[in-house]
């Protein structure tokens, strides 16, 4: 069975710094690409930051370009993303996602975590 | 960016048929996907690929459409269906998901 956990979110002030994991199980972790997907609270959601299966390409939403930073570390099976400079704006609930295969074009989220919650606010 | 438009609300009774549409600003080709999301859960994958079942999902639920103008088809409506309905592409970048539809029953 897969299983996506994520942790690390919580209560950040502006413009600090906040790091979230994801630990997989129940499938080869370094076989696919992985995502962050986040969810504003009672919004829709929006696609975050997407990692290759060996984390040789990474690509980025504008809105968290040289902000954020997705990294996975496949001995341990987990996912990050590593954020600096948070705003406001970027309080929602992040969910970690397993995507079908490997591939940006016409890739989707297969798996998805329960989420965590960070809150940016002072 | 490729705008994904959903109606933002739907109430059908149990037992009749419902479509979902999500239309797109551009062309996605077949790279149009759905999820559902129940209140306070996480989504799950129902339609990949615009009209492909991901395993587990039940039957009542289809997809169709290409280039702009996709559809799900929930038929028929159970009471376990009331959830909130996203679509999303991958032929663009970057991804984009649709605002979502909320789906009541009667």
């Amino acid at each position: 069975e897969v299983q996506l956990v994520e942790s690390g979110g919580g209560l950040v002030q502006p413009g600090r710094s906040m790091k979230l994991s994801c630990a997989a199980s129940g499938f080869t972790f370094n076989n696919y690409d992985m995502a962050w997907v986040c969810q504003a609270p009672k919004k829709g959601l929006e696609w975050v930051a997407t990692i290759s299966y060996d984390g040789s390409s990474t690509y980025y939403r504008d809105s968290v370009k040289g902000r954020f930073t997705i990294s996975r570390d496949n001995a341990k099976s987990t996912l990050y993303l590593q954020m600096d400079s948070l705003r406001s704006e970027d309080t929602a609930t992040y969910y970690c996602a397993r995507l079908n295969n490997s591939g940006y074009v016409g890739n989707w989220f297969a798996y998805w975590g329960q989420g965590t919650l960070v809150t940016v606010s002072s | 960016d490729t705008v994904l438009t959903q109606s933002p609300a739907l109430a059908v009774s149990p037992g009749e048929r419902v479509t979902i549409s999500c239309r797109a600003s551009e062309s996605v080709s077949t790279l149009m996907h759905w999820y559902q999301q129940k209140p306070g859960q996480q989504p799950t994958l129902l339609i990949y690929l615009a009209s492909n079942l991901e395993s587990g999902v039940p039957a009542r639920f289809s997809g169709s459409g290409s280039g702009t103008d996709f559809t799900l088809t929930i038929d028929p409506v159970e009471a376990d269906d009331t959830a909130t309905y996203y679509c999303q592409q991958s032929w663009n970048d970057p991804w984009t998901f649709g605002g979502g539809t909320k789906l009541e029953l009667k």
